[in-house]
C-alpha cells in the first residue's frame, strides 16, 4: 500500500541553524513527490514538486528537496532558517490514480 | 487574482443536522477535492472529481457527500450520518489529476 513517513513529528532549530526534515515513501512505480506548508488556521501552499528529471529540486522560499530512489526519501532543506518559517509540514506523494497520499506532518518551531 | 475560495470560515452543526461547506474556484481547473484534517494525522482524502459530472469516493467518504454540477464549484455536505465531524475541513484543486494542487483556507467545523 502507498504510504508516506514523516519521522519527526515535532523540530525545533535556531534562527540561522540549517534545517532537515525527513520524508520516506512507500510506492511502487515512479513516484510524484510534493512538500507543502501550512500556517496555524490556513490551508497548504506548495513549496516545491518532484516529477522526474534532475533529483535536487528548487523551490520557493529557499527550500530544495532531493530524491534518492535507492532510499525512498524526499527530504526537505534549507542552509539558514528564519523565524517566519515555523509552521507545519507536509509531505506528499502522488499516485496514479491522481490521489495525493500525505504524512502525518512536522511541526518547525523556530527558536531566536 | 485566481484561487480556491472556501466558506465559510467557521461552521456550527447541531446534533442531526446536515451542513454544507462550500468550495469555489477561478482556476480553470478539471480536478478538485476535499480532505479533512485533524491533529497529528495530516490530511485524509474525503472525495474527488477529476471532471465535471464525475466524482469519486475517498479514503473516509462515508457520512459525506458532494456534487460536481460545475466546473467551479465542488461543495462537501456533512450528514448526520457522520458522528465525529468536528475537524478542518480543506478544499483543493489542480489543473489535472497529478499535478499540484491548490488550496483553499479551510473551514473549521464544530459541533454545537
Amino acid at each position: 500500500a502507498q504510504s508516506v513517513t514523516q519521522p519527526d513529528i515535532h523540530i525545533t532549530v535556531s534562527e540561522g541553524a540549517s534545517l532537515e526534515l525527513r520524508c520516506n515513501y512507500s510506492y511502487g512505480a515512479t513516484p510524484y513527490l510534493f512538500w507543502y506548508v501550512q500556517s496555524p488556521g490556513q490551508g497548504l501552499q506548495l513549496l516545491l514538486k518532484y516529477f522526474s528529471g534532475d533529483t535536487l529540486v528548487q523551490g520557493i522560499k529557499g527550500f530544495e528537496a532531493e530524491f534518492k530512489r535507492s532510499q525512498s526519501s524526499f527530504n526537505l532543506r534549507k542552509p539558514s532558517v528564519h523565524w517566519s518559517d515555523a509552521a507545519e509540514y507536509f509531505c506528499a506523494v502522488g499516485v496514479k490514480t491522481g490521489k495525493l497520499i500525505f504524512g502525518q506532518g512536522t511541526t518547525l518551531q523556530v527558536k531566536p | 487574482d485566481g484561487g480556491i475560495t472556501q466558506s465559510p470560515k467557521y461552521l456550527f452543526r447541531k446534533e442531526g443536522q446536515n451542513v454544507t461547506l462550500s468550495c469555489e474556484q477561478n482556476l480553470n481547473h478539471d480536478a478538485m477535492y476535499w480532505y479533512r484534517q485533524d491533529p497529528g494525522q495530516g490530511l485524509r482524502l474525503i472525495y474527488y472529481s477529476q471532471i465535471v459530472n464525475d466524482f469519486q469516493k475517498g479514503d473516509i467518504a462515508e457520512g459525506y457527500s458532494v456534487s460536481r454540477e460545475k466546473k467551479e464549484s465542488f461543495p462537501l455536505t456533512v450528514t448526520s450520518a457522520q458522528k465525529n465531524p468536528t475537524a478542518f475541513y480543506l478544499c483543493a484543486s489542480s489543473i489535472t489529476s497529478n499535478q499540484p494542487q491548490h488550496f483553499g483556507d479551510g473551514t473549521r467545523l464544530s459541533i454545537l
